[in-house]
């Protein structure tokens, strides 16, 4: 079974310009999160979808970032513009029948530096 | 609120010794899920341990362990016989708002097993 695709991998840009952040979830599985870790930190939780629909937002800074799945499968997420402090790694993960009962996998992760 | 503590911030050991990570959790809700994650260098999180606040049996996995314990409000990972692959940053964490997928994480403890 493939596990939850990110890319990119590593991005490096300047503050103020924009990223976006590409995932797709094991199949089937209808729940997922986006995740935010900073270095020498526990990842944060940023966002979840429950199909196409956002279920939890309130820890996203709707001011810069936005995040989407428009289709119920692969999501996307976006920082614009970047300040220094975005600079993280950031985690998606996905898990089946809901937001209960399952295992939640997470992806390799996205490595965003802000210089 | 919810909060998760892993007060130990790095742990060395050598090899074939046994090491206990600690976590101590804090929440006001009755149904609630702790896990345990382990990070790579990698970046992946790779899912470990899943309990349930109504499960309080240990739980023994190969050379792995979990003592959870209700009255104490911990759930510690022990890792018998360390060997060098263990080498990792291991996270506990706690759901919240009755999703599994809602996680908040401890700050982890990084383990270095030396040979």
């Amino acid at each position: 079974e493939a596990g939850v695709a990110q890319s990119p991998r590593y991005k490096i840009i300047e503050k103020r310009q924009s990223v976006a952040f590409w995932c797709n979830p094991i199949s089937g599985h209808a729940t997922l999160y986006w995740y935010q870790q900073i270095l020498g930190q526990g990842p944060k939780l940023l966002i979840q979808f429950q199909n196409n629909g956002v279920v939890d937002d309130s820890q996203l800074p709707k001011d810069r970032f936005s995040a989407e799945r428009l289709k119920g499968v692969d999501s996307t997420l976006k920082i614009q513009p970047a300040k220094l402090e975005d600079s993280a790694v950031y985690l998606c993960a996905s898990n089946g029948h809901g937001s209960s009962g399952n295992t939640i996998y997470f992806g390799e992760g996205s490595w965003l530096t802000v210089v | 609120a919810q909060k998760v503590t892993q007060a130990q911030t790095e742990i060395s050991v050598v090899e074939k010794e046994d090491v206990t990570l600690d976590c101590v959790y804090e929440t006001r809700d009755t149904t609630y899920y702790l896990f345990w994650y382990k990070q790579p260098p990698s970046g992946e999180l790779v899912f470990l341990i899943r309990r349930n606040s109504f499960d309080e049996q240990n739980e023994i996995s190969g050379r792995y362990s979990w003592n959870f314990q209700k009255s104490t409000s911990s759930f510690n990972f022990t890792i018998t016989a360390s060997q060098v692959v263990d080498s990792a940053v291991y996270f506990c964490a706690l759901s919240y708002g009755g999703s599994q997928g809602n996680l908040i994480f401890g700050k982890g403890t990084k383990l270095s097993v030396k040979p």
